[in-house]
């Protein structure tokens, strides 16, 4: 039940797009996206929420489509620091309800090239 | 401040050994969180507590134990590892918890522990 990121892997020129996404095969009740650079701890950028979308970080931003269960995060005019891999997580996995932890995709690596 | 800090950075340990990891915020989270995460993979959670009580042990071997003393801090007693639980131990906290929670869970920045 572990969500799907898709693609596995990307190679951008900076100023270019991307998407990312993150399907699920449970409810979604919201989706947790996180960017990790090598060596380093995961850093939250944004939360989508069932029935919305938040923009969180620089000029990174999501959406969320409850029937497909699939969020997707775009990156827009790239730069060199959105280089590393984004995790989409969610939760709901463990307790069905109670306290939970993330439940996080495989991870889509990002590099960008200038 | 969403600052959760990690001790040590580094550790070094033989199966025969004992150590603990240890972690600590001061946001007034009342929900934190063990991962373990090996090279090229997500995060995989251990345990969450909630409140200061256990809440999930996610089938971890019994030669981890966690412990959250009071509400800032958690650690993870480690005694006779295996060379396969070498990895990146990540602590996390978040506001509030539960199936709908739209609470960010903080990282700390972990602790790369080798085992022998």
């Amino acid at each position: 039940q572990q969500p799907v990121q898709s693609p596995q892997a990307v190679i951008l020129r900076e100023g270019e797009d991307a998407v990312i996404n993150c399907s699920s095969s449970k409810a979604l009740y919201s989706v947790h996206w996180y960017r990790q650079k090598h060596g380093e701890a995961p850093v939250f950028l944004m939360i989508l929420l069932k029935g919305g979308e938040q923009k969180g970080h620089e000029k990174i931003s999501a959406s969320f489509n409850e029937k497909k269960q699939q969020s997707s995060l775009y990156l827009t005019a790239s730069q060199l620091s959105y280089s590393g891999t984004y995790f989409c997580g969610i939760l709901g996995l463990y307790s069905g309800g109670g306290a939970d932890g993330l439940t996080f995709g495989k991870g889509t690596h990002l590099i960008i090239q200038p | 401040d969403t600052e959760v800090t990690q001790t040590p950075k580094h550790l070094v340990m033989g199966m025969t050994n004992k150590k603990s990891l240890k972690c600590e915020q001061h946001m007034g989270h009342r929900a934190m969180y063990w991962y373990k995460q090996k090279a090229k993979k997500p995060p995989e959670l251990m345990f969450v507590y909630s409140y200061e009580k256990l809440s999930i042990n996610e089938s971890v071997p019994s030669r981890f134990s966690p412990e959250c003393p009071n509400s800032s801090l958690l650690n993870l007693h480690l005694h006779a590892l295996q060379p396969e639980d070498s990895a990146l131990y990540l602590c996390a906290s978040s506001r509030v918890i539960g199936l709908a929670s739209t609470d960010t869970q903080y990282f700390g920045p972990g602790t790369r522990l080798t085992v022998l």
